[in-house]
């Protein structure tokens, strides 16, 4: 299985900071690499898929890059509804697997 | 819009069956594939399983591998999970997610509410 590593753990930060998260994987996933915003107690939310492209309806501010196996999430201007756990996931290969989490909170 | 509703969780004895429903709206069904991901408490992401818009291809985490069965009736616009064997360990909450292909290969990106599984005696 490829093993998601991403860093740091958690983070804090104020409203107005640029937040950056990285994602590593165990091989290269090419680009199949997606990130999740989830909210304590509510289900997770899509973001990007294919390391760069941003889901619909989501603000500009998230952005993504990378390819093969680091791969980063951006945050350009932390808002005060961004304070959540990211998750990074491949899906290049079987089993698709997940990051720990990086765990966003308020400094 | 896209909704996905999940139910059928509840608590479990270790060894016992339960199976999980997804009810769609908003979307052709069909023509999506669908995941299931689960979330122990205090835990991440796991991914479970997945299945083609017809119902033909499904792919299995090993940990649950032979223990359960994802389906679909397109009929119905709905995705199931059957678990059977249940252990401590299968205690989560469990997504259902639509997964379009894109550029041949699976990802998610409406996702359900989630209904929790609790295995205990």
């Amino acid at each position: 299985d490829i093993q998601m590593t991403q860093s740091p753990s958690s983070l804090s930060a104020s409203v107005g900071d640029r937040v950056t998260i990285t994602c590593r994987a165990s091989q290269a996933v090419k680009t199949h690499l997606a990130w999740f915003q989830q909210k304590p107690d509510k289900a997770p939310k899509s973001l990007i898929y294919d390391a760069s492209s941003l889901q619909s309806g989501i603000p500009s501010r998230f952005s993504g890059s990378g390819s093969g196996t680091d791969f980063t999430l951006t945050i350009s201007s932390l808002q005060p509804e961004d304070f959540a756990t990211y998750y990074c996931q491949q899906y290049n290969s079987y089993p698709p697997t997940f990051g720990q989490g990086t765990k966003v909170e308020m400094k | 819009e896209v909704q996905l509703l999940e139910s059928g969780g509840g608590l479990v004895q270790p060894g016992g069956s339960l199976r999980l429903s997804c009810a769609a709206s908003g979307l052709t069904f069909n023509n999506y594939a669908m995941s299931w991901v689960r979330q122990a408490p205090g835990k991440g992401l796991e991914w479970v399983s997945d299945i083609s818009g017809s119902g033909d291809r499904t792919n299995y985490a090993d940990s649950v591998k032979g223990r359960f069965t994802i389906s679909r009736d397109n009929s119905k616009n709905t995705l199931f999970l059957q678990m059977n064997s249940l252990t401590a360990e299968d205690t989560a909450v469990y997504y259902c997610t639509k997964s379009p292909r894109i550029n041949g290969y699976l990802c998610h990106d409406n996702w359900g509410q989630g209904t929790l599984v609790t295995v205990s005696s």
